[in-house]
């Protein structure tokens, strides 16, 4: 397995702000991912986080409000931009593994935004 | 698209032995994974099928049918512990993980 680290672990923001979720691996991967999880609900998945270019978002997500970078195999940041308490959740890094093909979540960020 | 069904939720005494069903309609199917999380915490990794067949982990198996459609996780020997959601996701062959709404599993003494 992997080991993932997520900063911050958790938040509390005021509306309008933006915040930066940083995803460090200690180990090579081959993708990394980001997901949502709102409250009571299961997740859902964000984009993938491509090395050295843009991200790909899924439906309903867009990259003004989600800006994503991946300047490396081990380390990606995802940015929730103009927030409002709508996207308070907790934002989880996923990787897949190159060894096993397994997928692994990161410890997750919980977001509160007043 | 991916369309995932799993139980709301399970109860069982500790001891017992519980299996939670999965079934999954996928335009393109890549592995399926089960995850356990406990309130408050991230999914942590439990298995992952590819194959058809069961896999086994120590208390912890999981069976796939890909004709079917198919999965179950099976909990031997249920601990206090045991007690949280257990989540079936499907990946697709763009390696995007789809998840179902989650099982709830409350275990008794």
């Amino acid at each position: 397995s992997a080991v993932i680290s997520q900063k911050p672990s958790r938040d509390i923001c005021q509306r309008g702000t933006s915040l930066t979720i940083q995803c460090q691996v200690d180990s090579q991967v081959t993708m990394m991912f980001w997901y949502r999880q709102q409250p009571g609900q299961s997740l859902t998945l964000i984009a993938t986080a491509n090395q050295g270019s843009e991200a790909t978002y899924e439906s309903g997500f867009v990259i003004d409000k989600f800006p994503i970078s991946r300047p490396n195999l081990t380390f990606s940041t995802l940015t929730v931009s103009n927030m409002s308490p709508e996207d308070s959740s907790i934002y989880l890094c996923s990787v897949r593994m190159i060894s096993s093909n397994e997928q692994f979540f990161g410890p997750g960020t919980r977001l509160t935004v007043l | 698209g991916q369309n995932i069904d799993q139980p709301t939720e399970m109860t069982a005494t500790e001891g017992a032995i519980v299996q939670i069903n999965c079934t999954y309609q996928t335009s393109g199917f890549n592995g399926l994974f089960w995850y356990q999380q406990h309130a408050g915490e991230a999914p942590t990794f439990l298995s992952y099928n590819v194959l058809d067949g069961l896999e086994e982990k120590g208390r912890f198996s999981s069976f796939l049918s890909r004709s079917k459609g198919y999965s179950y996780l099976l909990l031997k020997e249920l601990q206090m512990k045991d007690s949280a959601s257990y989540l079936c996701a499907v990946r697709s062959s763009d390696y995007k993980l789809s998840f179902g709404a989650g099982t709830t599993v409350t275990v008794r003494a």
